[in-house]
């Protein structure tokens, strides 16, 4: 069981808008703001899309947004594209011995 | 450009090691940390530890400490993962993965090597 929370698949047509949710607790996502989404396709590596919970490294597209509001992230991807479908994994820092946590993953499906 | 090349696919017995390496080229190989990042076959993501390959400083997830061991060699960029004492639940791909931050880990992870995977069974 992973750390932090994400619904295991979201799904949206071409164009449209979605939010990905990522639930820890006050000792990760409540206390810090370092945390990180990964775009990862299919035999391939995580892609750093957004850190600092809502930055973007340079070169992403900035339909990829953040946001986090208590002990929960979130990712929106707008004018979501073919390419977008992929697993979406969300990281925090945290207080416990562990020190760094990923959420289990979300699934996009673009229709 | 920045690269990270890791070594191949490898095969272990229970209760064998393997040590995968992770060659970094096209930056100032002491300016980053190296973090190893792991993934079970159809599973996330598990963070393993960092290394500091200026200093040679580790810092490893309690699940990990006392059978990781994260070693660097600066005269050939290079930073090395050991595992111990492995067990089939350790067959995953491991990826060597550089913190975007200089001289710091921020724990987010700019440049990914390709991951090795290493399957232990008997």
């Amino acid at each position: 069981q992973s750390a932090l929370t994400q619904p295991a698949s979201v799904s949206g047509s071409p164009g449209q808008s979605i939010t990905i949710s990522c639930t820890g607790t006050s000792s990760d996502i409540g206390t810090y703001n370092h945390v990180s989404w990964y775009q990862q396709h299919p035999g391939k590596a995580p892609k750093l899309i957004l850190y600092d919970v809502s930055d973007r490294p340079s070169g992403v597209s900035n339909r990829f947004s953040g946001s986090k509001s208590g002990n929960t992230a979130s990712l929106t991807i707008s004018g979501l594209q073919a390419d977008d479908e992929a697993a979406y994994y969300c990281s925090s820092c945290t207080s416990s011995l562990t020190r760094w946590v990923f959420g289990g993953g979300t699934e996009l499906t673009v229709l | 450009q920045v690269q990270l090349a890791q070594s191949g696919a490898e095969v272990k017995k229970p209760g064998a090691s393997v040590k995968v390496s992770c060659k970094a080229s096209g930056y100032t190989f002491t300016g980053y940390y190296i973090h190893w990042v792991r993934q079970a076959p159809g599973q996330g993501l598990e963070w393993v530890g960092w290394i500091n390959p200026d200093s040679g400083g580790t810092n490893y997830a309690q699940k990990f400490q006392g059978w990781v061991t994260m070693t660097r060699d600066a005269s050939i960029s290079t930073v090395y993962m050991q595992l111990s004492s492995l067990k089939p639940d350790d067959t995953a791909v491991y990826y060597c993965a550089r913190d975007r931050t200089e001289y710091s880990a921020s724990w987010h992870y700019d440049y990914w090597g390709r991951g090795t995977l290493v399957t232990v069974s008997s």
